[in-house]
């Protein structure tokens, strides 16, 4: 069974450009969510789909990120305008649902670095 | 707010040795994930437990849900073991992880 997987691995933008991130979830599962580490901070939520609805959007930063999962399969995370400060490791993470709190399966991550 | 703390922040062991990580956090956890973190590599979930004890292979995870406190063991370390640990803990309530920091650990051969 595929694992979440998240492209690009690796993103260098310019501060002011757009950047899309995307995550592709372990298939069947409910549950995605969108985490954040920023150079030498722990990770952070961003926000929480089950299936193509947002269930918690508490940790999205601004009104620069937009996360979107049409159809409830894959998802994506738009950062327009980007910013310096939005450098850091985007991680996508998803659990099968149906069950409080279970086990989050985590993706790479992508890497981005905003100049 | 939620907070989760590890220590150490780094650590640096010779192989063999016996290595604790621990993690605190505050009231209204309902079960906290143990994480692992090669370099360069993803994040694959060790444990997750809400009370008691668990284990797999050289690894021991344990917590007490009195004192707020968990740990993780390493028993006779190697230097595939190096690596970022880290604790996230499920508050009441919510479907969010809530992350410690990470514990960098190097293991010398």
């Amino acid at each position: 069974e595929a694992g979440v997987t998240q492209f690009p691995s690796h993103s260098v933008i310019e501060k002011g450009q757009t950047v899309t991130l995307r995550c592709d979830p372990i298939s069947g599962h409910d549950n995605l969510y969108w985490y954040r580490r920023v150079m030498g901070k722990e990770i952070k939520f961003l926000l929480h789909f089950v299936k193509e609805s947002k269930q918690d959007e508490s940790g999205m930063p601004n009104n620069r990120f937009l996360a979107e999962r049409t159809g409830g399969t894959y998802s994506t995370l738009k950062v327009q305008p980007a910013e310096l400060e939005d450098s850091g490791v985007y991680f996508c993470a998803s659990s099968q649902g149906g069950v409080p709190q279970e086990t989050q399966y985590f993706g790479p991550g992508t890497r981005l670095l905003v100049l | 707010k939620n907070e989760v703390e590890q220590s150490p922040q780094n650590l640096t062991a010779q192989e063999g040795e016996f290595i604790t990580i621990n993690c605190s956090y505050s009231v209204g956890i309902s079960a906290l994930h143990w994480l692992q973190q090669h370099p360069g590599g993803g994040i694959v979930s060790l444990f997750m437990l809400s009370s008691g004890k668990k284990k797999h292979g050289r690894l021991i995870a344990t917590i007490n849900i009195q004192e707020k406190h968990s740990s993780l063991h390493i028993t006779a370390s190697h230097p595939r073991d190096s690596a970022v640990y880290i604790c996230a803990a499920f508050y009441f309530g919510n479907e969010k992880l809530t992350f410690g920091t990470g514990t960098r650990l190097t293991i010398i051969p």
